[in-house]
C-alpha cells in the first residue's frame, strides 16, 4: 500500500518564503513529483527527485530524502499567482503510475 | 514538448446520457495512458490505466462498465461515461509519460456536470 500526507493548507506573505512538507510510505519508490494545480486546471510539473538531496529551479527547490521518506518544496519570492494547491506524488516501483498526496492549498497574501 | 490535449474542457450532459472524453499525445507515442478524477478540494484519484491495444486495469471501486475506456492508437485514449448521473459530476484529468522525459504530463481537464 501507500500513504503520502501533506499539509491541507498553508498561507503566507508576498515576497516571503514558504516550504511544504510531504511524508510517503510506499512499498517501493522510483521517484517523486511536485505539481501545481490552480483551481479549475490540471496540474503542471514542477519538479522531480529521484536521488538524495535539493534541486533547484528558480524560485522553486526541492529536496528528498529517500531514507527518512521526506520532502519539501520550497518556493522563494513569492507571488500572488503562486496562490494555488502544490500536489505531492510518488512513482511507486512497478506500479507505472503515480499516486498524490491530498495536496496542500497555498494562499499567497499581500 | 510531451504535450496532452483533453477534450472538450467542458460538458453538461442530462442524467442518463453518455459522455466521450478524448486525451491525446501530440508529440509523443503513449502505450499508456492513465484517468484520474477529482472532486472539489480533494486531490486527483486514479481511476483507470488505459493501455494500447488492451483492457484497460481499473481501480478498485471503479465500475468498468460504467468508465469505458479506449486506447485504440498510440496516441489516443477515450473514456466514456455511460448513463451519467449527477454524482459523476466531477473534473476527470488523463495523463501520460513521454519516456525521455521525466515526469507525467496531464490533460487540461474535463469538468463533467450531470443535470
Amino acid at each position: 500500500g501507500q500513504n503520502i500526507d501533506q499539509p491541507t493548507e498553508m498561507t503566507a506573505t508576498e515576497g516571503a518564503i514558504v516550504q511544504i512538507n510531504c511524508t510517503y510510505q510506499t512499498s517501493g519508490f522510483n521517484g517523486l513529483f511536485w505539481y501545481q494545480q490552480h483551481a479549475g486546471e490540471a496540474p503542471t510539473f514542477l519538479s522531480y527527485n529521484v536521488l538524495d538531496g535539493l534541486e533547484e529551479k528558480g524560485r522553486f527547490s526541492s529536496f528528498l530524502s529517500r531514507s527518512k521518506g521526506y520532502s519539501y518544496l520550497l518556493l522563494k519570492e513569492l507571488q500572488m499567482k503562486d496562490s494555488a494547491s502544490y500536489l505531492c506524488a510518488v512513482d511507486q516501483t512497478g506500479a507505472n503510475n503515480l499516486f498524490f498526496g491530498t495536496g496542500t492549498r497555498l494562499t499567497v497574501i499581500p | 514538448g510531451a504535450v496532452v490535449s483533453q477534450h472538450p474542457s467542458r460538458v453538461i450532459c442530462k442524467s442518463g446520457t453518455s459522455v466521450k472524453i478524448e486525451c491525446r499525445s501530440l508529440d509523443f507515442q503513449a502505450t499508456t495512458m492513465f484517468w484520474y478524477r477529482q472532486f472539489p478540494k480533494q486531490s486527483l484519484m486514479l481511476m483507470a490505466t488505459s493501455n494500447e491495444g488492451s483492457k484497460a486495469t481499473y481501480e478498485q471501486g471503479v465500475e468498468k462498465d460504467k468508465f469505458l475506456i479506449n486506447h485504440a492508437s498510440l496516441t489516443l485514449s477515450t473514456l466514456t461515461v455511460t448513463s451519467a448521473h449527477p454524482e459523476d459530476s466531477s473534473f476527470y484529468i488523463c495523463s501520460a509519460r513521454d519516456q525521455l522525459r521525466p515526469g507525467y504530463t496531464f490533460g487540461s481537464g474535463t469538468r463533467l456536470t450531470v443535470v
